[in-house]
């Protein structure tokens, strides 16, 4: 079973930025977080991923609370080609698999 | 990032028959690759650990008999699904590591009519 909750869909203005929740109240302290997106009928692509500290890259921020137990994936400015399903995964360590979760439909709207 | 890459994008079949997708990572090796499966609407599920030189570990009640995979290289891991029926239509993708991350094939549609 995933690690992770995520509410199932949520709705984002175009330009305004997208904040996806994540709940990981389970974690472990060796445990990563991380984030992909799967757009229809194509595979999950990265996003990016954490395990304390706040990360930033082309593509979106990662704001992980001190407690690590919930996360959240910020898009700072959404365009209608981010409409996808977001996951949030957590995994211990290089080489082992990814367990999904139902992920979270983002509908970017114009 | 890393590339990975499938082959093909899309196979339609009649019953009965069996069906190769491929596999590849196409910038770094791989000793590891995953294989899942993803029915509409769904999210992925992992069928099977794919390891170079070495059987594959399947997750609980998938077929190894029926899904053959084989993992004869550092960058090519071949799933085959045997005697396809129409069940198993669905979005197949496989993944592979590099480092902390990994990357995933863009899939492979199967339809099996």
């Amino acid at each position: 079973d995933a690690k992770t909750t995520q509410p199932p869909s949520m709705d984002c203005a175009e330009g305004r930025a997208a904040n996806l929740p994540c709940n990981h109240s389970t974690i472990s302290g060796n445990e990563y977080v991380y984030w992909y997106r799967q757009i229809h009928s194509q595979g999950p692509q990265y996003i990016i991923h954490g395990l304390k500290n706040n990360e930033t890259n082309e593509m979106a921020s990662l704001i992980i609370t001190e407690d690590r137990k919930s996360s959240t994936l910020i898009l700072p400015h959404a365009t209608l080609r981010d409409t996808a399903v977001y996951y949030c995964i957590v995994r211990a360590h290089y080489g082992q698999n990814f367990v999904f979760g139902p992920g979270t439909r983002l509908s970017v709207l114009p | 990032g890393a590339v990975v890459s499938q082959h093909p994008s899309w196979v339609i079949c009649k019953s009965g028959t069996s069906v190769k997708i491929e596999c590849r990572s196409l910038d770094f090796q791989a000793t590891t690759m995953f294989w899942y499966r993803q029915f509409p609407k769904q999210s992925l599920m992992l069928m099977a650990t794919s390891n170079e030189g070495s059987k594959a570990t399947y997750e609980q009640g998938v077929e190894k008999d029926k899904f053959l995979i084989n993992h004869a290289s550092l960058t090519l891991s071949t799933l085959t699904v045997t005697s396809a029926h129409p069940e198993d239509s669905s979005f197949y993708i496989c993944s592979a590591n590099e480092r902390e991350e990994q990357y995933f094939g863009p899939g492979t549609r199967l339809t099996v009519l």
